[in-house]
């Protein structure tokens, strides 16, 4: 099976701070694409940011930006300026194929004000 | 609003029941999925169709069934519940096979007694 591995249950980080939220992932394949997805209390399903597997610059968005390392399957999302309202679970998502998407566990992501 | 709607949002089952939950997208997407999401486990594909009159089973389909008779409409099925079914039920539904992200339903809490 193709894995995706977040091996932070948990991150806190203070209001203003960056924080980093580590992603590794299994694939054989050689296209396919890579999402962070926010999941606030309110159980909505939010797309973070998205990166293309033969895209080698790495995607932003906002105060959002992915560090891509393929070769490694890694695939970090940096959250700068952090806020309260980005406290939520966040997953690391890997997709492309038509079964659909291969979630992480999910990182805890708590916003100290 | 354009999107994804699940009904109900709430259930609760005694264990033999059954029940189906209904996804609603008026995207004109092709493909469907429903996953469940359990406290740490992330999201798992339950099943999925990649258009209208398919249907396919993704990583935990047993106990599940499910149909796609028409093009907007993705329905989940539990035909004798047990409490191992308990969970939050997601649907989503994208234009392709997931390359731009999935569009969200808000999810059903459900609970097998």
């Amino acid at each position: 099976a193709q894995t995706v591995t977040q091996s932070q249950p948990e991150m806190s980080v203070q209001e203003a701070e960056t924080v980093t939220l580590s992603c590794t992932y299994d694939t054989s394949e050689s296209d396919y694409y890579l999402f962070w997805y926010k999941q606030p209390p309110s159980r909505q399903m939010i797309l973070v940011i998205r990166q293309e597997a033969y895209k080698q610059q790495n995607a932003t968005e906002n105060r959002f930006s992915v560090n891509f390392q393929k070769a490694a399957k890694s695939f970090s999302l940096k959250i700068s300026d952090s806020q309260l309202g980005d406290a939520a679970m966040y997953f690391c998502v890997r997709g492309g194929g038509a079964d659909g998407l291969t979630f992480g566990k999910g990182t805890h992501l708590i916003i100290q004000p | 609003n354009a999107g994804v709607t699940q009904t109900p949002k709430f259930r609760v089952l005694k264990t033999g029941q059954s029940m189906t939950l209904l996804c609603a997208q008026d995207m004109n997407h092709e493909y469907m999925y429903w996953y469940r999401q359990d406290p740490g486990m992330g999201l798992r594909l339950i099943h999925y169709s990649v258009g209208e009159g398919t249907t396919a089973k993704g990583e935990v389909p047993d106990g599940y069934n499910v149909s796609r008779l028409k093009k907007q409409n993705f329905l989940l099925g539990l035909e004798s519940a047990a409490p191992s079914q308990t969970s939050v039920y997601f649907c989503a539904s994208s234009y392709s096979s997931g390359n731009y992200g999935y569009t969200f339903g808000s999810g059903t809490r459900l609970t097998v007694v």
